[in-house]
């Protein structure tokens, strides 16, 4: 089964206390994002990557690193987290063919940083 | 600056009737527009996309028409159902310079009545 797996579901955490969500898709999908959402202002991403290695910076990258080592994974990394970074957070992919590709997305991991 | 806009954040409509969702963009340079259904605690899923060149789709009960001199999409369910009910996004992507984004709007919650 086609899938964007994300994890985990849920996350409990302390301000400064580093951690990571991983994402993970099945599809060879060249393109992966994260997004996150806020109540009020929809969707917002964060990073994105067109390939290995290639990683990209999108709307609110601040307090938020990616790496891109394999084509399937595409972890997030709070290196020092606050708690504005408690969100609902979106990993997505897509075969970066052209711009009407759609984006399949994870389950969400909500994060709160106390 | 909000790129993408969706000005209702809510809209309560009546089992068979027709739904109407509404975006707002700014930017002339958008070559796709896309819409996304999404569920309480799942991830956002594909609706249907129009390019830019097109005024209208049609994907059976759902069709998106775009005003290009308006900077105007709208989202029409005929008839609505009550498994339509969902918040729904508006998104848009560029493919410029070898970069290729997606932009969101804040969302719509559609509650279609039995």
């Amino acid at each position: 089964e086609a899938q964007v797996t994300q994890n985990p579901r849920y996350l409990i955490t302390v301000t400064g206390k580093k951690l990571t969500v991983t994402c993970s898709q099945n599809m060879n999908h060249e393109y992966m994002s994260w997004y996150r959402q806020d109540p009020g202002l929809g969707l917002r991403q964060i990073y994105y990557s067109m390939n290995v290695e290639v990683t990209d910076k999108g709307d609110v990258p601040e307090g938020y690193k990616v790496s891109r080592k394999e084509k399937r994974n595409f972890p997030l990394i709070l290196e020092s987290p606050s708690p504005n970074q408690t969100s609902l957070y979106f990993c997505a992919s897509s075969a970066y063919l052209r711009g009407d590709e759609k984006l399949f997305f994870g389950s969400g991991t909500q994060l709160s940083v106390l | 600056d909000q790129q993408v806009k969706q000005n209702s954040p809510s809209l309560s409509v009546q089992e068979g009737r027709i739904s109407i969702l509404n975006c707002d963009y700014t930017n002339s340079m958008f070559d796709y527009f896309l819409w996304y259904k999404k569920y309480p605690a799942e991830g956002p899923t594909f609706l249907i996309s129009i390019s830019s060149i097109k005024d209208k789709n049609e994907d059976g009960r759902f069709t998106v028409f775009l005003n290009k001199s308006a900077k105007h999409l709208s989202l029409h369910i005929v008839p609505s159902q009550p498994g339509d009910s969902a918040v729904y996004f508006c998104a848009a992507s560029l493919t410029t310079s070898g970069t290729y984004k997606y932009i969101f709007g804040t969302g719509t919650r559609l509650k279609v009545l039995a």
